[in-house]
């Protein structure tokens, strides 16, 4: 069956780039009926959406992290991937992958998720 | 954006009881409306889409109602696997969730 799972540094410092990468695997990312996004939750918080991406290249992003996200697949590896900029300690959280059907055009809910990597930005 | 509040924050209850979430919405986002299930270390599972569709695999004891700015979560009879965080989730203008629901043992 579909599973996704995310990877990349757990530490990272402050006003570096934080880069992770989701491996799809069960089907492939380019079937064009999903988008594909990421979200996080900080330590005992809530769940924030990040972006998402259709293999075509189709993006969306939260618009209150805009300008530090850049989202992009590469479907010869079956994988996306995350790049968060200028990093702080408040970007420290659990970051999840996860698919979203496509509703007419646009992405729906999540769907299914990866387990989940925690990134900690400390000195 | 759009805005989500859940009530309450947290719910005590018992096995067998039966347990309503509320979830509001800052504007009217028609039945764009998802409601998602977590338990300590491990990813959200998706267990409602569109207000009141129950994905396959969950539950029927889980239902979900309301449109518009409105909208419920109910468990018909608590089970011990349900004791967990529950949140909300809108999908009409971008995604965003409540802060979330935490349903503990009374």
């Amino acid at each position: 069956q579909l599973q996704l799972l995310e990877s990349g540094p757990g530490l990272v410092k402050p006003s570096v780039t934080l880069s992770l990468t989701c491996t799809v695997s069960g089907d492939s990312i380019s079937t064009g009926n999903y988008f594909w996004g990421w979200i996080r939750q900080p330590p005992g918080k809530g769940l924030e959406w990040i972006g998402s991406i259709h293999y075509s290249g189709t993006t969306y992003y939260n618009p209150s992290l805009k300008s530090r996200v850049t989202i992009s697949v590469d479907t010869s590896k079956n994988q996306f991937s995350l790049k968060l900029s200028s990093v702080t300690a408040a970007d420290t959280s659990v970051f999840y992958c996860a698919r979203q059907p496509v509703e007419v055009v646009t992405p729906d809910v999540f769907d299914i998720w990866g387990q989940g990597t925690m990134v900690t930005v400390s000195s | 954006d759009i805005q989500m509040t859940q009530s309450p924050s947290t719910l005590s209850a018992s096995v067998g009881d039966r347990v309503t979430i509320t979830c509001r919405a800052s504007q009217s986002i028609s039945t764009w409306l998802a409601w998602y299930q977590q338990k300590p270390g491990k990813a959200p599972k998706l267990l409602i889409y569109k207000a009141s569709s129950l994905e396959s695999g969950v539950p029927s004891r889980f239902s979900g109602s309301g449109s518009g700015t409105e909208f419920t979560l109910t468990i018909r009879s608590l089970q011990p696997d349900d004791f967990a965080t529950y949140y909300c989730q809108q999908y009409d203008n971008y995604w965003t969730f409540g802060q979330g629901t935490k349903v503990e043992i009374k």
